[in-house]
């Protein structure tokens, strides 16, 4: 299988936990920010974004939460599932002017049956 | 649904070799990007391109080019392969004024 993130901090779950996710960012005027999810094998996937200009945002079973005064940003995932094992990125807007995101290290998340 | 394909999954190469990885997305987005993936460096931006015939240097261009003759492809170049370039390459593209990339399934090159 793919060797993505050898040295990667690892979250351990069971089944039907909620898990936390945390990044912290690095640029204050950064604002906007995305959470991306990686399965092994496969190129990244969007999951989430949120602007600077709110602090949570919900979709489908996960949550972000955006907290600007310490520039930490984190993803929530309701009811974990097996499927959802898998290395998670935040990034957030580079600020250059173009549309570039500078992405963290990553998280990986296994789910224990 | 977005899609982002790259030429190959698996690539094997000599160094000093030339090499070509190609990208292809079928959205019509001004925006592609080419990436590498290490262990524990997430992604790292090498090139990106906003429009055709258009390319700008990312944090690690050292070592490689790109070509935009099309909107819907970008190619990444590796002129004199090299062992240090072993790595994950993903490409990703995105609407003008959109930060939400789309990424392909990534190319694991091996330079031996």
């Amino acid at each position: 299988g793919e060797s993505v993130g050898l040295h990667l901090p690892t979250l351990s779950v069971q089944e039907g936990d909620n898990s936390i996710i945390n990044c912290a960012y690095s640029n204050s005027a950064s604002d906007y920010f995305i959470w991306y999810k990686q399965e092994s094998g496969k190129g990244p996937q969007f999951i989430i974004d949120i602007r600077s200009n709110m602090d949570k945002r919900q979709g489908q079973r996960v949550t972000v939460l955006l907290n600007k005064t310490v520039k930490h940003l984190s993803l929530q995932i309701a009811a974990t599932q097996p499927g959802d094992s898998a290395v998670y990125f935040c990034a957030e807007n580079s600020n250059t002017g173009f549309q570039k995101l500078v992405f963290g290290t990553g998280t990986r998340l296994l789910v224990s049956p | 649904d977005v899609k982002v394909t790259q030429s190959s999954r698996y690539l094997v190469k000599r160094t000093g070799e030339k090499v070509f990885l190609e990208c292809v997305q079928d959205m019509d987005h001004e925006n592609m990007f080419w990436y590498r993936q290490d262990p524990g460096l997430g992604l790292r931006l090498i090139y990106f391109s906003y429009d055709v015939k258009m390319k700008e240097k990312g944090d690690i261009p050292e070592g490689y080019s790109v070509s935009r003759e099309k909107k819907e492809r970008f190619s990444l170049i590796l002129e004199s392969a090299s062992t240090n370039q072993t790595s994950m390459y993903l490409c990703a593209s995105s609407p003008q004024g959109a930060y939400e990339q789309y990424f392909g399934p990534g190319t694991r090159l091996t330079v031996t």
